[in-house]
């Protein structure tokens, strides 16, 4: 299976400040039709997942800008332009490209 | 609106079965692979199985850890997605999630419901 290794695993924010989480597969995440399946979602506390992010870098309707998705290959990167109280909660990163789908641990974000 | 909600989810004792649910509405059925995932307490996602959307033939897929114990289905005439879980274990206790998938994505989640496996 491929393992998703995902840094930090906890993260404390300024409200206002940028956060940048790290993603990285195990294998190339480059699709046989030259697509890279990599998601992001946010848990927030008591919610279910929601994504955030599809391909690499595909915000989802209602996803605010300051949300992006970046990389290639096998490493990746969310980042957060500046960070708000509702972004608090669990980020993982998922890979859709091999079987079976596999998810990162989690980071979870907080407000300091 | 996508919807899936998930039902059956309970307390059950080591070597039970369960058998959990869940209802699509919003969105044409018949053209969507369909998941489940898992969350067991304070951890994180875990996929457990798939079934596809051909009506003619289906193919399913386990995890490791449920294969020969739970059997993935579907009732497209209704609009159902279900998880039948056998054997089950203390292990399996989770809060198990009703899935939409595209290709590459799961792009809809339902809002889950727990399994307690405990004596």
């Amino acid at each position: 299976d491929v393992v998703m290794t995902q840094s930090p695993l906890s993260l404390p924010v300024t409200l206002g400040q940028p956060a940048s989480i790290s993603c990285r597969s195990s294998q190339s995440l480059i699709y046989s039709d030259g697509n890279t399946y990599l998601n992001w979602f946010l848990q927030r506390p008591g919610q279910s997942p929601r994504r955030l992010i599809y391909k690499v870098s595909n915000r989802d309707s209602g996803v605010p800008d300051r949300f992006s998705g970046s990389g290639s290959g096998t490493d990746f990167t969310l980042k957060i332009s500046r960070v708000e109280a509702e972004d608090v909660g669990v980020y993982y990163c998922m890979q859709g490209t091999h079987w079976p789908r596999t998810f990162g641990q989690g980071t979870k974000v907080e407000i300091k | 609106e996508v919807q899936l909600v998930e039902s059956g989810g309970g307390l059950v004792q080591p070597g039970g079965s369960l058998r959990l649910s869940c209802a699509a509405s919003g969105f044409t059925f018949t053209n969507y692979w369909m998941h489940w995932v898992r969350q067991a307490p304070e951890k994180g996602l875990v996929w457990v199985s798939l079934i596809n959307s051909d009506g003619t033939i289906t193919t399913t897929s386990y995890a490791d850890s449920v294969k020969g114990r739970f059997t993935i289905s579907r009732d497209n005439a209704n609009n159902m997605l279900y998880l039948q879980m056998n054997s089950l274990r203390a292990e399996d206790t989770a809060v198990y999630y009703c899935v939409r998938a595209m290709l590459g994505t799961f792009d809809y989640w339902g809002q889950g419901t727990r399994v307690t496996v405990s004596s």
